[in-house]
Parts: C-alpha cells; structure tokens; sequence
C-alpha cells in the first residue's frame, strides 16, 4: 500500500522568501511522485512530476523538488515567493503498477505575505 | 479548450435526491479517474475507466454510486439516495494509456452541496 505524509497543514511566508513545502512518501515499490496545486474552487494543476532519472525536478512556476530515496521525500521549493504563489499544495504518489491512480497527501496551505 | 471538462460546476440538491455529474476527458486519453474531495482533504481514488471498462472501484464507492464510461469516451457519476455526507467536490482526471507518463489532467470539479 501506498501512502503521503505532507507536514504542516499551514505554511505561511513572507513575499520573497523561500517557500518549503514537506512531503514523505510510503511506497512498496519504485514510485512516480507529484506535486499538484489547487486555487480556490479550482481543479488540480501539475507543477512537477519525478518518473525516472535525475532526482532534481523542475516545475512550472519556478518550482523545484528533490526525490530522495533514502529518506522517502519529495520536498516542494521555490527559491522567492510570490504572492500569486497562495494556494493549496498536494504531494501524491502513484506506483508503476496496474490503475495508477494517485494517491494524495492531505495538502499544505501557504500563505503569502506582503 | 482541449481539456478534462466537468458539468455541472456546482449542485444542490436536497437528500434523498438522485444526481448525476459528466466528465468529458481530453480526446485522446484513454484512462479515466474519479475522485472525491472533502473540505481540508487531498482528493481520494473513486473509480477508474480504461477505455469503457470500469477496472476498479474503492472502498468509499457505496451501492449508491454508481459510474459508467460508454464508448470509452465521457463519463457519468451518479450518485442515488443523496446524503449530507455526500457533500464534497468531485473530480475527473483522464490520462494516457501508454508509455511511461502517468500524469494525470483534471478538471475543475463538480461540487456537490447536500441539503
């Protein structure tokens, strides 16, 4: 079975700072893993996607993640806020096996300051 | 606009009422998924369609739901009965079938207010 586990309900940083967002994975074999974000009343939109390969992944936005397998995470960055970066972020997991439907993580608010 | 579309955008009903929710995918995708959202909550796995076939139901689909995917192209979600704890966003996403992506479009949701 498989599994996310995003730390922090709530991150709140002011507008330039770095944003990091947690997420750890629970996986029974190699997984692909995803970071989504979700505006208000809004579907969900792909920021980044780890399959195979370089362990550093960038997104859209100026995003970035890092999978690492030794410690089950796949870490959400953004070197600078900005204030359009205010949403509801989710880490899911999906394994390379049968349906692959995804399995999401209970989300992380952030919060942008001025 | 070529993406996953979801109507209604919004409902209401009383309980007790039948409901029923479309999903249009992108063309070409042939893999279709529903989810359900709770206020606070990451979306949790529904069902899923290869083509027309329904492979795989969740726990959380009740006897009361019920989805069909005819022709392998839109798809249906109705749900009978209603409850209030059926009140919750739904979500379709479709993906590719073949190669090694497995990323998943969604649409916007239909969400769901039981009265």
């Amino acid at each position: 079975a498989q599994s996310v586990t995003q730390l922090g309900s709530h991150v709140s940083v002011s507008e330039g700072a770095l944003v990091l967002l947690r997420c750890n994975y629970s996986s029974s074999v190699p997984p692909y893993l995803f970071w989504y974000v979700q505006y208000p009343n809004q579907g969900l939109q792909l920021l980044l996607k780890y399959t195979t390969g370089a362990t550093l992944v960038k997104g859209i936005n100026g995003f970035e993640a890092e999978f690492k397998k030794s410690e089950t995470s796949f870490h959400l960055t953004k070197p600078s806020a900005h204030m359009s970066d205010a949403a509801e972020y989710f880490c899911a997991v999906s394994e390379d096996t049968g349906r692959r439907a995804l399995t999401f993580g209970s989300g992380t608010r952030l919060q942008v300051q001025p | 606009d070529t993406g996953v579309s979801q109507n209604p955008r919004h409902k209401i009903t009383k309980r007790g009422q039948n409901v029923t929710f479309r999903c249009d995918p992108i063309s070409e995708h042939n893999r279709l998924y529903w989810y359900r959202q709770t206020l606070g909550q990451g979306p949790e796995f529904l069902t899923y369609f290869q083509n027309e076939a329904q492979l795989e139901k969740s726990r959380l689909l009740s006897d009361r739901f019920s989805a069909e995917r005819p022709k392998g192209s839109f798809s249906t979600l109705e749900i009978q009965r209603t409850e209030q704890g059926d009140s919750a966003m739904y979500l379709c996403a479709s993906s590719p079938g073949a190669g090694r992506s497995t990323e998943a479009f969604f649409g916007q949701g239909t969400r769901l207010t039981v009265v």
